[in-house]
């Protein structure tokens, strides 16, 4: 059974730092690609950031690039995003994804439950 | 704001059919057949429930189908059940440069 388990969320101040896990079991990990998507409180869903299987290619969304660094342990069979300047408007639940083989049909099949980052002003 | 549109709500009648529209533009839906719909309950994690278009995970029932035309794609709910009492989001790869965009949401309502 496939299964996506975030960690690391929590307070922090605007500026400071954060680092999401994701543990990942029930599958290969270094044959899919992941992603991290967030939730903001009562708004929709914003593709953040992706991985390739490998860790060679990555993504990221304007809105934190620069800033948020994924990265990826298959070894561990974990997933991370290291999150500096961290501003108010990344208060968000953060899901970690996984993709389907093929990376940019963009089918996120298996959902964690979430971790929420609070930046306080 | 997001890249692709969706109306904020709709609702039907148990038994009922429901279409969501979600638009894009021809730099997203309308020049790949990579649409996926998600599926999310309050406080829960949203649920893959249509890919590639029109392509049902499994476990999804068949109630549930979708479409595309042009720069707009369609998630239709029929014969619904309250369970199916939820937000739906749909998303697209838009390219090499932006990737993938989300949905607003649309918030199905069971009357």
């Amino acid at each position: 059974e496939v299964q996506l388990l975030e960690s690391g969320g929590g307070l922090v101040q605007s500026g400071g730092s954060l680092r999401l896990s994701c543990a990942a079991s029930g599958f290969t990990l270094s044959t899919y690609a992941m992603n991290w998507v967030r939730q903001a409180p009562g708004k929709g869903l914003e593709y953040v950031s992706g991985i390739s299987g490998s860790g060679g290619n990555t993504y990221y969304a304007e809105s934190v690039k620069g800033r948020f660094t994924i990265s990826r342990d298959n070894s561990k069979n974990a997933l991370f995003l290291q999150m500096d300047s961290l501003r108010a408007d990344d208060t968000a639940v953060y899901y970690c994804a996984k993709s389907t083989v093929t990376w940019t049909k963009g089918v996120f099949d298996y959902w964690g439950q979430g971790t929420l980052v609070t930046v306080s002003s | 704001q997001s890249a692709l549109t969706q109306p904020p709500s709709a609702s039907g009648s148990p038994g009922q059919s429901v279409t969501i529209s979600c638009t894009g533009t021809s730099s997203d839906i309308g020049a790949y057949n990579y649409v996926s719909w998600y599926q999310q309950h309050p406080g829960k994690a949203p649920k893959l429930m249509m890919y590639e278009v029109s392509k049902r995970p499994s476990g999804v029932p068949d109630r549930f189908s979708g479409s595309k035309s042009g720069n707009t794609a369609s998630l239709t709910v029929s014969g619904l059940q309250a369970e199916d009492e939820a937000d739906y989001y749909c998303s697209s790869y838009a390219g090499s440069n932006t990737f993938f965009v989300f949905g607003p949401g649309t918030k199905v309502t069971v009357l």
